[in-house]
């Protein structure tokens, strides 16, 4: 099994601050890696796929990158409604896994 | 418009068995695997179960192997998930998840609203 570890587990950031987060493979995954974005009472949404693809309606401000065993989203001047959890998800193997999440909190 | 709306969670004693079923709408159905993913209250998410667009191909988590069954009926644009055996820590909100592709290896592009399932006596 293809485990995912993300870094950091929780964050707290302000306004317009660059948010930085990672996912590490404990195996090669190509660029079978996916992000999501969970709010509060919510269910999961996709912000990006394969690594680096971007999903059409999600805000530019969202990029992602990496390949193999290291990747990296990236909110980009973040602003108060990015409050949510985000998961790394890879497709590459079964079973599919996803990383334990990363919560961020707006100051 | 897409859409996924799962419906059959519940209440149930350990060993008990309860049906989730989906219905999805506003895309080609048959044309997507279609998969199910849980998440415990307050945890993170677990894939559970998947099945290919044709519905000839399956695939499940370890921890719901032998225990769950997934199953498809184009007809009608639903998913269904069979959970036998259910045990406490089969407790979570269950999500029918919709593919990018007809493959089980994707994104997932949508997301119901959920179901929840509880097991306790």
């Amino acid at each position: 099994e293809i485990v995912l570890t993300q870094s950091p587990d929780f964050q707290s950031v302000t306004p317009k601050e660059k948010v930085t987060i990672t996912c590490r493979a404990s195996q090669s995954v190509g660029t079978s890696l996916h992000w999501y974005q969970q709010k509060p009472d919510q269910s999961p949404k996709l912000l990006i796929k394969y690594a680096s693809q971007s999903i059409s309606g999600v805000p530019s401000r969202f990029s992602g990158s990496g390949s193999g065993t290291d990747f990296t989203l990236t909110i980009n001047s973040l602003e108060a409604e990015d409050a949510a959890a985000y998961y790394c998800h890879q497709s590459s193997s079964f079973p599919i896994t996803f990383g334990q999440g990363t919560r961020l909190e707006i100051k | 418009e897409v859409q996924l709306v799962e419906s059959g969670g519940g209440l149930v004693q350990p060993g008990r068995s309860l049906r989730l079923s989906c219905v999805a709408s506003g895309f080609a159905f048959s044309s997507y695997a279609m998969t199910w993913v849980r998440q415990a209250p307050g945890k993170g998410l677990e894939w559970v179960s998947g099945i290919s667009g044709s519905g000839g191909s399956t695939k499940y988590a370890d921890s719901v192997k032998g225990r769950f069954t997934i199953s498809r009926d184009n007809s009608k644009n639903m998913v269904h998930l069979q959970l036998n055996s259910l045990r406490a820590e089969d407790t979570a909100e269950f999500y029918c998840v919709k593919g990018t592709t007809s493959g089980f290896n994707d994104a997932f592009d949508m997301w119901g609203q959920g179901t929840m399932v509880i097991v306790s006596s």
